[in-house]
């Protein structure tokens, strides 16, 4: 699977959009680009995942630049509950596991 | 609530104990997977059984055992235990353990080793 590169800390203020960058300049033409947060001691929960084209869901929405090496997580109002690790994973969709590999991920903190 | 249980929620012990901790898969989900998280290496994969077999394998010691049994539950066995081994370890499961599925996971055991 590709390696991400993420920041490892962002802040943000509370009812602003909230911008996070990756990474996976090595991602392959079979591989998704899944996001989870971990708000502090939880479990991970899933976010959002794309292929290449922009995704939307009730949580966020996934911006995949055109050549794939790139992707930005947007929370459009960020509120304190939003504060926590996000983690950006590229896995191959065709692997016959499951697993995901977290790096450090982006720890964001939503401020009032 | 993801729908997967873990318990119990915190566990208290010595060097040298052996401990065991378990997992409930959502309903209808075949496949578990097992994370260690410690302050200095983050999230960890340690193993994923899918119906009662292993399907990948991560940096799991030899002194930690896992598996499923026929109800899916899981059991992740660790023995000779170490202060390094204080973490907080997530169960996660999917539906059939391949790459494009979401994983859920649980809230986690806190294990101390004193």
């Amino acid at each position: 699977d590709a390696k991400t590169t993420q920041p490892p800390s962002m802040d943000c203020a509370e009812g602003r959009a909230a911008n996070l960058p990756c990474n996976h300049s090595t991602i392959s033409g079979n591989e998704y680009v899944y996001w989870y947060r971990q708000i502090h001691s939880q479990g991970p929960q899933y976010i959002i995942h794309g292929l290449k084209n922009n995704e939307t869901n009730e949580m966020a929405s996934l911006i995949i630049t055109e050549d794939r090496k790139s992707s930005t997580l947007i929370l459009p109002h960020a509120t304190l509950r939003d504060t926590a690790v996000y983690y950006c994973i590229v896995r191959g969709i065709s692997s016959n596991t499951g697993k995901l590999i977290f790096g450090q991920g982006t720890t964001l903190q939503v401020k009032p | 609530d993801s729908g997967v249980t873990q318990t119990p929620k915190h566990l208290i012990t010595a060097t040298g104990q052996r401990v065991t901790l378990r997992c409930s898969p959502r309903s209808g989900d075949l496949s578990v997977y097992w994370y260690q998280q410690s302050l200095d290496q983050g999230l960890q994969f340690l193993i994923q059984y899918y119906n009662g077999e292993e399907r990948a394998k991560g940096n799991i010691l030899e002194r930690f055992s896992a598996q499923q049994f026929p109800d899916l539950h899981s059991e992740l066995n660790l023995s000779s235990l170490e202060l390094g081994d204080s973490a907080l370890y997530f169960c996660a499961s999917s539906v059939g353990g391949q790459g494009n599925e979401k994983l859920f996971f649980g809230s986690g055991t806190q294990l101390s080793v004193l």
